[in-house]
């Protein structure tokens, strides 16, 4: 079965620091993952993609993949309060398939 | 105006009643997906549509259907709603051109669902 495993927290760390969220998949075929940013009772927001090894950044955010180690992270930097949210990963894996796996979130905490 | 829109917001219904939940979206997408997600469970696919006629079931299916009224809009239903059925439900929508960074899904704003 295709998974995609996260670390539900919570993780806590204070504003201005680097907060680093992981995931790994069981799937090596995935082709691209996905990271949403999801505030409490409200809906999964597209923060970041990536496909390719190697780093990818936008702004404050930058996507690390790893498809030896079968692994994604999403690093943070300089935290703001208004970053605490749940972080979900999604996978989408090899075949065409139009599903995605999601993982079932990080709680990051960004303490003022 | 929200690219995916969901109606009701939110509802409070009782056990055996049937209910209807709406999504509608402007993005022009060809797949669309209905979610429920329960804390600590994360998201959990219901049922998924590729086209009109391109309907398919999710992991969780039981208890639950849907119709594809048009390209736009996607409508699930509860036959008889049980309260194991409280929830979040989320519809979802994506593009059919293929593209590695945005060939992803994305999601209306939610229905908060609670069954008495």
């Amino acid at each position: 079965q295709k998974e995609v495993e996260q670390n539900s927290g919570p993780l806590s760390v204070p504003e201005g620091a680097i907060a680093s969220l992981n995931c790994t998949y069981s799937d090596r075929g995935s082709q691209s993952f996905f990271w949403y940013r999801q505030y409490s009772g409200k809906s999964p927001e597209l923060i970041m993609s990536i496909y390719s090894n190697g780093d990818k950044e936008d702004g404050r955010f930058t996507a690390q993949l790893n498809k030896a180690s079968q692994y994604v992270s999403l690093l943070i930097r300089d935290s703001q309060p208004s970053d605490s949210a749940t972080y979900l990963c999604a996978g989408k894996p090899q075949g065409g398939s139009e599903k995605l796996v999601f993982g079932k979130g990080t709680k990051l905490t960004v303490n003022p | 105006d929200a690219d995916v829109t969901q109606t009701p917001r939110n509802r409070i219904t009782k056990t055996g009643k049937r209910i209807m939940l709406e999504c509608s979206q402007t993005k022009g997408h060809d797949r669309m997906y209905w979610y429920r997600q329960d804390p600590g469970l994360g998201l959990r696919l219901i049922y998924y549509s590729f086209d009109v006629k391109d309907i398919n079931k999710g992991e969780i299916s039981d208890g639950y259907s849907v119709s594809r009224q048009a390209q736009a809009k996607f409508s699930l239903s509860l036959e008889s709603a049980i309260p194991n059925q409280t929830a979040l439900y989320f519809c979802a929508t994506s593009p059919r051109k293929f593209s590695l960074s945005t060939d992803t899904q994305y999601f209306g704003p939610g229905t908060r669902l609670t069954v008495l």
